[in-house]
Formats: C-alpha cells, sequence, structure tokens
C-alpha cells in the first residue's frame, strides 16, 4: 500500500532541545514538503525538495534544517533556534514540481510536536 | 504572488441542508486549484481539483467545485451534507510552473447538527 509516513505521531520535548520528525514516501514522488499547522492559520511552508540533495526554503524557515539523501526520506529537524516549535507538523509529497503542470500533493498523517 | 481567502472560520449547516463553503484566490498566472478536508488529528485529504477544462469539477463524497475566473473564486459545494462530514476545509492555490507549491488558506470549520 502506497502512502506517506511520519513517525512519531505525537512527540514531546524539553525547551533547548533539538528533536527530528520523520517523513517516508513510497509513492517514488520527486517533490516533498513541510508545513506547519497552527490553528486558525492554516498550512505554511517550511521547506520543500524537488530533488535529492536539493531542498529549498519555504516561507518559515527559520529554526529548522532539512535533508533530503534519499528520495523516498526527507526528515525535519526543529532546532532549539525555533522560538514556537509546539504545532502539528504535515510532511507531503507530489509527483513532480517542475514544468508548467502544478501536481496535487499527498500528505502523511502528521506528527504532533509539544515543547515544554 | 498568490494567496487565498477563506471568509469567516466556521460554518455550521444542518444535516441534509446545502453545504457552501467560500475561497477567492488571487494569482498572476492561470491558477490550479485545490480544495483537501482535514478530520481531528489526521492528514489533509484530497477533495477535488481544477487544472484546466472543464469550469466544474466533481470530487470524492458527492462534493463540487466551480471555478469562475471573472469572481476569482472556487467555491466547494454538496446538496445535502452528512454528519461524516464534519471536518476542516482548506482551498489551495497554485501557478502553473510554481514547482507545484501550494498556498493554502486558512481553513473553515465545517459543523453538522442533527
Amino acid at each position: 500500500d502506497g502512502g506517506i509516513t511520519q513517525s512519531p505521531k505525537y512527540l514531546f520535548r524539553k525547551e533547548g532541545q533539538n528533536v527530528t520528525l520523520s517523513c517516508e514516501q513510497n509513492l517514488n514522488h520527486d517533490a516533498m514538503y513541510w508545513y506547519r499547522q497552527d490553528p486558525g492559520q492554516g498550512l505554511r511552508l517550511i521547506y520543500y525538495s524537488q530533488i535529492v540533495n536539493d531542498f529549498q526554503k519555504g516561507d518559515i524557515a527559520e529554526g529548522y534544517s532539512v535533508s533530503r539523501e534519499k528520495k523516498e526520506s526527507f526528515p525535519l529537524t526543529v532546532t532549539s533556534a525555533q522560538k514556537n516549535p509546539t504545532a502539528f507538523y504535515l510532511c507531503a509529497s507530489s509527483i513532480k514540481a517542475s514544468g508548467i503542470y502544478s501536481y496535487e500533493q499527498y500528505f502523511g498523517p502528521g506528527t504532533r510536536l509539544t515543547v515544554t | 504572488a498568490q494567496s487565498v481567502t477563506q471568509l469567516g472560520s466556521h460554518v455550521s449547516v444542518s444535516e441534509g441542508a446545502l453545504v457552501l463553503l467560500r475561497c477567492n484566490y488571487s494569482s498572476s498566472v492561470p491558477p490550479y486549484l485545490f480544495w483537501y478536508v482535514q478530520y481531528p488529528n489526521q492528514g489533509l485529504q484530497l477533495l477535488l481539483k481544477y487544472t484546466t477544462g472543464a469550469t466544474l469539477v466533481k470530487g470524492i463524497n458527492g462534493f463540487e467545485a466551480e471555478f469562475k475566473k471573472s469572481e476569482t473564486s472556487f467555491h466547494l459545494t454538496k446538496p445535502s451534507a452528512h454528519m461524516s462530514d464534519a471536518a476542516e476545509y482548506f482551498c489551495a492555490v497554485s501557478e502553473s510552473g510554481a514547482n507545484s507549491k501550494l498556498t493554502f488558506g486558512k481553513g473553515i470549520t465545517l459543523s453538522v447538527r442533527p
């Protein structure tokens, strides 16, 4: 069964600690995305990657880092520099991310991060 | 730059009533438009999309939306609401050649009264 997995579902961390959120897809999609969701603010793009070993900042990249060493995986690290890390984090992928056609994104189930 | 406006944060309807969720967009080039649904503590699921061609698009669960270029709108409708439709709905826009990047509206929570 193809899809996107995010683990863990719930994550708790102490302030000042870095934490890495996992995102894996077996859809053979080229492009992957990370979003942050806060109540009443919709989804905001953190980082995206169109191809292995390449990624670009989204609208709210400060305090986050990513890597894309494999096509299937796009982990997100929330660093201690992120001022308000508590949020729901969603990973998505799309078939490709180039050309004139815009492809829909498929979403994982999300990780709820709580930092105290 | 592209943007999406979803007026209001909450809509409440009775079971069996018409569902209308409004979405207006801003885009400098022909847009691609999407509606997604999110159930509590879950990811987003694609309801329907408009790319080119027919302006009335049908999606899953009986939802449909009409692209109106003159009004820059892409409102979501369903003739008869069901209790299971209660969720949060997001409208999103992407521009051709924009690397499939989506800009989302803030979302609308739909409640369905028995």
